[in-house]
């Protein structure tokens, strides 16, 4: 009950474009969900989190959707460029203050 | 603010040999985590420790441990090594009250048993 289902495994998406990574947890104690970035070679990078009292989140290009009921949230990417090429990661968080992740989204965003 | 450190960065060790990796967190942070990341089982959590005590611990032998010091830097030892150890380490700080709060990431220990 403590996994975190991410898709696609990896996804290309011109340069412009709207890049979308799908997550859906089943642990429901879970209350915090970030999106972290990851770059070869460096630790992941929190991007943005969302916890389930709201339904979307938007820092910059970046938006988290979230369904509550469907225990799913999303990640959305606008004007995807090629520096946002990097392998995404998202995650629950409950009482344990762990973090679950997903298993990645490698994004590759052609110029 | 200075970052997570994360010493050393890489390492190589023999299968049977122990190895300790340090966590330097960032200043005024007080919970430190470990996640273990490998091509495929991913990011897993090893153990969280806060003000010296372990408060959670994941899904991995006895032989993964840590700790914590006073001035909140922490410690994880890996003993009796196996060739599935091989992995990047990775430690996260956080101020962690009683919310969460955002955890960030260092740049890893690359360890490597042959």
């Amino acid at each position: 009950q403590q996994q975190v289902k991410q898709s696609p495994q990896s996804l290309i998406v011109q340069k412009g474009g709207i890049s979308i990574i799908n997550c859906a947890y089943e642990n429901t104690a879970f209350d915090y969900f970030p999106w972290y970035q990851q770059f070869p070679g460096k630790g992941p990078a929190l991007l943005i989190a969302i916890r389930p009292d709201v339904s979307e989140k938007k820092e910059g290009r970046f938006t988290i959707s979230f369904n509550k009921s469907a225990k799913q949230f999303s990640l959305h990417i606008m004007d995807s460029q090629p520096g946002d090429s990097a392998t995404y990661f998202c995650a629950g968080s409950g009482s344990a203050r762990q973090l679950t992740f997903g298993s990645g989204t490698q994004l590759t965003v052609l110029p | 603010k200075a970052g997570v450190t994360q010493t050393p960065r890489y390492l190589i060790k023999t299968r049977g040999q122990q190895v300790t990796l340090s966590c330097s967190p960032i200043s005024g942070h007080r919970s430190v985590s470990w996640y273990q990341q490998t091509p495929g089982q991913g990011l897993q959590f090893l153990f969280e420790y806060f003000s010296e005590t372990q408060r959670n611990k994941g899904n991995f032998p006895g032989r993964f441990s840590g700790r914590q010091f006073s001035n909140s830097r922490s410690e994880m030892n890996v003993s009796t090594l196996e060739l599935g150890d091989s992995a990047l380490y990775l430690c996260a700080s956080s101020y962690q009250g009683s919310d969460h709060t955002e955890a960030f990431f260092g740049q890893g220990t690359r360890l490597t048993v042959v």
